[in-house]
């Protein structure tokens, strides 16, 4: 079965950090960009930052760069988010997605999500 | 950063009724625009993809147009697991960034 499988959320005061983990099975994660979007509580959706297949072309949000880093293990099949000087504002449900169905769908549409994990700063 | 503005916020309809979502871009984006449908607690859900192209397993009540600025998403007969809010979002300038319009929350009148 195709899917991703987000971890690592939780509660943590203001300024600290929080790494998430995105697991990918079911395909050869490898291939795929990935990205992070996140939703705070009642609001709507918010892309994070985006990493190619290879690892080697990175972009972020304005409101998270300097603070988060998005890496990759293709022999792990895993998506990372190294989240620092972590804000209030931070608060969110944090989905990593992709495009599985490349010959298909445009670059920036995503047809695969993780069910999300959620991080709460808060002191 | 281009913005996309969608109306109304939110919505009441009755099960059988045509429901009209509009999205607007603050700049011309083409036709890079997809839509998306999210319940509550679940991951969003793409439902068109390039402004008007069906993606695969979603019911064909579901329809979408437009280009450049103004675009919108049409549920020909609404159906009771249609209650959700739909999210635009335009992938013009992806991978260097991508954004998601403000969601309109379809409610059961």
């Amino acid at each position: 079965e195709v899917q991703l499988v987000e971890s690592g959320g939780g509660l943590v005061q203001p300024g600290g950090s929080l790494r998430l983990s995105c697991a990918a099975s079911g395909f050869t994660f490898s291939s795929y960009e990935m990205n992070w979007v996140r939703q705070a509580p009642g609001k709507g959706l918010e892309w994070v930052s985006y990493i190619s297949s290879s690892g080697s072309t990175i972009y972020y949000a304005d409101s998270v760069k300097g603070r988060f880093t998005i890496s990759r293990d293709n022999a792990k099949n895993s998506l990372y988010l190294q989240m620092n000087s972590l804000r209030a504002e931070d608060t969110a449900v944090y989905y990593c997605a992709s495009r599985l169905r490349w010959l298909r769908l445009p670059l920036g549409a995503f047809d695969i999500w993780g069910q999300g994990t959620m991080v709460t700063v808060s002191s | 950063a281009i913005q996309l503005t969608q109306s109304p916020s939110s919505l009441s309809a009755s099960v059988g009724d045509r429901v009209t979502i509009t999205c607007r871009a603050s700049q011309g984006i083409s036709s890079a625009l997809a839509w998306y449908q999210q319940k509550p607690g679940k991951a969003p859900k793409l439902l068109i993809y390039d402004a008007s192209s069906l993606e695969s397993g979603v019911p064909s009540r579901f329809s979408g147009s437009g280009s450049g600025t103004d675009f919108t998403l049409t549920i020909s007969s609404l159906q009771p697991e249609d209650f959700a809010t739909y999210y635009c979002q335009q992938f013009n300038s992806y991978p260097q960034g991508l954004t998601f319009g403000g969601g309109t929350k379809v409610e059961i009148k």
